[in-house]
C-alpha cells in the first residue's frame, strides 16, 4: 500500500533563517505531488506541485520554492523566512493524469512558526 | 475561474442530532470532480469522497450522504446521528477537468459535536 511521510511534524524557525520541509512517497511510482499550506488554522492554499522530476509549477509567487531531486521526493525550501511563512503546511500525492479528477493523500503535515 | 464556497464557519450540534454541510462550486467545466475531505484535530487530511460531474447519483457511506445537484452547483454533506467523533474541519473541494490536477478548496467548516 501506499503512504506518505512528511517531516518535521513542528518546527520553530526564526526569522531569517533557511527552511528545509521533506516528503517522500512510498509503494507508488510516478505520482504527482503536492505542497499546501493552511494558515491561521483555515482555507487550504496550494502553492506547488509536481508532475515529474524536476517539474515544479507554482500557484502563489512567494518566499518559497519546491524541488523534486527524486520521483517520490518533494521537498519544500525558503531562503531566509519571514514571520508571515508561518503555517500548517501539507504534503499530498496523487495519481491520474491532469483533468481526470486524482484522489489527493495527504501527509501528517508540519507545524511551522516564525519566530 | 474556479472557486469553492463553504459558507457555515462553524456549526455546533448536540449529539445524536442531524447536521449538513453546504458546498456550492463555480466552474465554467463541463468535466470536474468535487470532493469531501476531513481534517481531525490531529491535522491529516482524510479523504471521504470524490463525485465527478457527470454522475449526480446521492451517495450514502454509513452515516454519511451527499446530495450532488449541478442545477444548483452544490455539493451537500450530511452527517446523521452525529457523534461526538465527528468533530473537525470539512473541506469541500474541486478539481477543474481540463488539465486540472490540484484540489482547490473552500475555507473548511469547524463542526463541533457535543456529548
Amino acid at each position: 500500500s501506499q503512504t506518505i511521510h512528511q517531516w518535521p511534524a513542528t518546527l520553530v524557525q526564526p526569522v531569517g533563517s533557511p527552511l528545509s520541509l521533506e516528503c517522500t512517497v512510498e509503494g507508488t511510482s510516478n505520482p504527482n505531488l503536492y505542497w499546501y499550506r493552511q494558515a491561521a488554522g483555515r482555507g487550504l492554499q496550494l502553492l506547488f506541485y509536481s508532475v515529474g522530476i524536476g517539474q515544479i509549477s507554482s500557484e502563489v509567487p512567494q518566499n518559497l520554492s519546491a524541488s523534486r531531486p527524486q520521483d517520490r521526493q518533494f521537498i519544500l525550501s525558503s531562503k531566509k523566512l519571514l514571520l508571515s511563512d508561518s503555517g500548517f503546511y501539507l504534503c499530498a500525492w496523487s495519481h491520474l493524469g491532469p483533468g481526470q479528477g486524482g484522489i489527493a493523500f495527504f501527509g501528517q503535515g508540519t507545524r511551522l512558526t516564525v519566530v | 475561474a474556479q472557486k469553492v464556497t463553504q459558507a457555515q464557519t462553524e456549526i455546533s450540534v448536540v449529539e445524536k442530532e442531524d447536521v449538513t454541510l453546504d458546498c456550492v462550486y463555480e466552474t465554467r467545466d463541463t468535466t470536474y470532480y468535487l470532493f469531501w475531505y476531513k481534517q481531525p484535530p490531529s491535522g491529516e487530511l482524510v479523504f471521504l469522497i470524490r463525485r465527478n460531474s457527470f454522475d449526480e447519483q446521492n451517495e450514502i457511506s454509513g452515516r454519511y450522504s451527499w446530495n450532488f445537484q449541478k442545477s444548483t452547483s452544490s455539493f451537500n454533506f450530511t452527517i446523521t446521528a452525529s457523534q461526538v467523533v465527528d468533530s473537525a474541519v470539512y473541506f469541500c473541494a474541486l478539481i477543474k477537468g481540463q488539465a486540472g490536477t490540484a484540489l482547490i478548496f473552500g475555507k473548511g467548516t469547524t463542526l463541533s459535536v457535543s456529548s
